[in-house]
């Protein structure tokens, strides 16, 4: 099993430009999230989803899409990007309400930089 | 209040040092909690899910208090390679399966 796999590792984008941060696991988790993670800050967590077709606002969606049309993908759109969007960004997965006591698991993160 | 609060630290201790640090939570309600670990550049990983009975594998010790609510880690005869930023959840309590984390708390365990 690969995990969650996040492309690309690393981007830069200008200000105004549009990108999507895809998202995959191959672990048929109901459960995926999204975070952003900024020096200082923690983990903020942007968009979340239960399960296909679902998906909901978490503590900082401004800014952000996102849609989960399978299982296994949960790509992050940025609409326009801005310098403040430079971050880290982890995406996440879960089995879901049985098997509470699992966690999330991580990807690898994505470094992204708005200039 | 935030619903998860954590003192960002750092703790420097020596190496084989015993250290503690605690997480304090809103919620009331929450019954169960997770600790994470999260190394410099890298993704956090689960060190631990800790309930009402508390939590311990090997060096690590989690427990709860409900009556402060907190959740305190402590980490016993630390080794260079526990320096990292230790991260903390409480369980979503409804479908929504939200995972808020605190801040984190940054470990230094020097030689």
């Amino acid at each position: 099993n690969a995990g969650v796999t996040q492309t690309p590792k690393f981007q830069v984008l200008k200000t105004g430009q549009s990108m999507t941060l895809q998202c995959a696991q191959d672990m048929n988790h109901e459960y995926m999230s999204w975070y952003r993670q900024d020096p200082g800050m923690g983990l903020r967590l942007i968009h979340y989803s239960v399960g296909a077709g679902i998906t909901d606002q978490g503590e900082v969606p401004n800014g952000y899409n996102v849609s989960r049309s399978t299982t296994e993908d949960f790509p992050l759109r940025l609409l326009s990007a801005a310098p403040s969007q430079t971050s880290v960004y982890f995406c996440a997965s879960s089995p879901g309400q049985g098997r509470l006591g699992d966690g999330y698991t991580f990807g690898s993160g994505t470094r992204l930089t708005v200039v | 209040r935030k619903e998860v609060e954590q003192d960002p630290g750092p703790f420097n201790v020596p190496e084989g040092a015993t250290v503690a640090f605690n997480c304090t939570y809103s919620n009331s309600a929450s019954q169960s909690f997770f600790w994470y670990r999260q190394d410099c550049r890298k993704e956090p990983k689960l060190l631990m899910s800790v309930y009402s009975s508390g939590n311990e594998d090997g060096r690590f010790t989690a427990q709860l208090n409900r009556a402060s609510q907190y959740i305190s880690l402590l980490i016993r005869d630390s080794k260079l390679s526990d320096s990292a930023t230790y991260l903390c959840a409480p369980t979503p309590m409804d479908s929504s399966y939200k995972l808020i984390f605190g801040s984190g708390t940054r470990l230094l365990v020097r030689p």
